[in-house]
């Protein structure tokens, strides 16, 4: 099955800095690749994906890039504010499977 | 629109006893997802439903178990309660299933003691 793996596991910035977190994946088939970021007390919540025919995907401060040769997938969040406080999640998953998560990266803001 | 609402946000049971976890899914949506959220193991997938039919099963013991029903809401049951089960139970819904976007319920801890 697949197994997908998260670094770092935390990672602390200076407000105003990006972040980035990586995500390698190890089922080449996979197609779909979520980023999800979960705030205390609540559930995960969807902030951007990416599929497979995409090499790059942006919204505001957030991006996601893909190298499907590598198997790899990154987040990474310019312009750092603290609001973006809270841990991350990756996920990758092939056609109509289970979504597959990375650990987390609990990210913190530093003001 | 609302969001996926689940209930209860929090339990208390001991070891042996059961329970049962409720999802509603956002209006319209058709698929329910159950994960389980550990420290140790992250996000596990339990299971998913559509149309009142389980349609993925992650690898958890016949102790969890779940059902859908005709207006999309979902129970999630886990017999004889383990203290690893202690958890966050997170309930997903999309459109139509795993292909679609998944969208997450604030879920439901459960402290097994």
């Amino acid at each position: 099955g697949e197994n997908v793996e998260q670094h770092p596991s935390t990672l602390s910035v200076q407000e105003g800095d990006s972040a980035v977190i990586k995500c390698t994946y190890s089922d080449s088939a996979s197609n779909y690749f979520p980023w999800y970021k979960q705030e205390l007390g609540k559930g995960p919540q969807l902030i951007i994906d990416i599929r497979s025919n995409v090499g790059e995907k942006k919204d505001q401060r957030i991006a996601v890039t893909l190298n499907k040769t590598a198997k790899h997938f990154s987040l990474h969040i310019t312009e750092t504010q603290p609001e973006d406080s809270a841990v991350y999640f990756c996920a990758a998953r092939f056609g109509n499977e289970k979504l597959t998560f990375g650990t987390g990266t609990r990210l913190t803001i530093i003001p | 629109k609302a969001g996926v609402t689940q209930t209860p946000r929090y339990l208390i049971k001991t070891r042996g006893q059961q329970v049962t976890l409720s999802c509603s899914p956002i209006s319209g949506h058709r698929s329910v997802s159950w994960y389980q959220q550990t420290p140790g193991q992250g996000l596990q997938f339990l299971f998913e439903y559509f149309s009142e039919t389980q349609r993925n099963k992650g690898n958890f013991p016949g102790r969890f178990s779940g059902r859908q029903f005709s207006n999309s809401r979902s129970e999630m049951n886990v017999s004889t309660l383990e203290l690893g089960d202690s958890a966050l139970y997170l309930c997903a819904s999309s459109l139509a299933g795993q292909k679609e976007t998944q969208y997450f319920g604030p879920g439901t801890r459960l402290l097994v003691l």
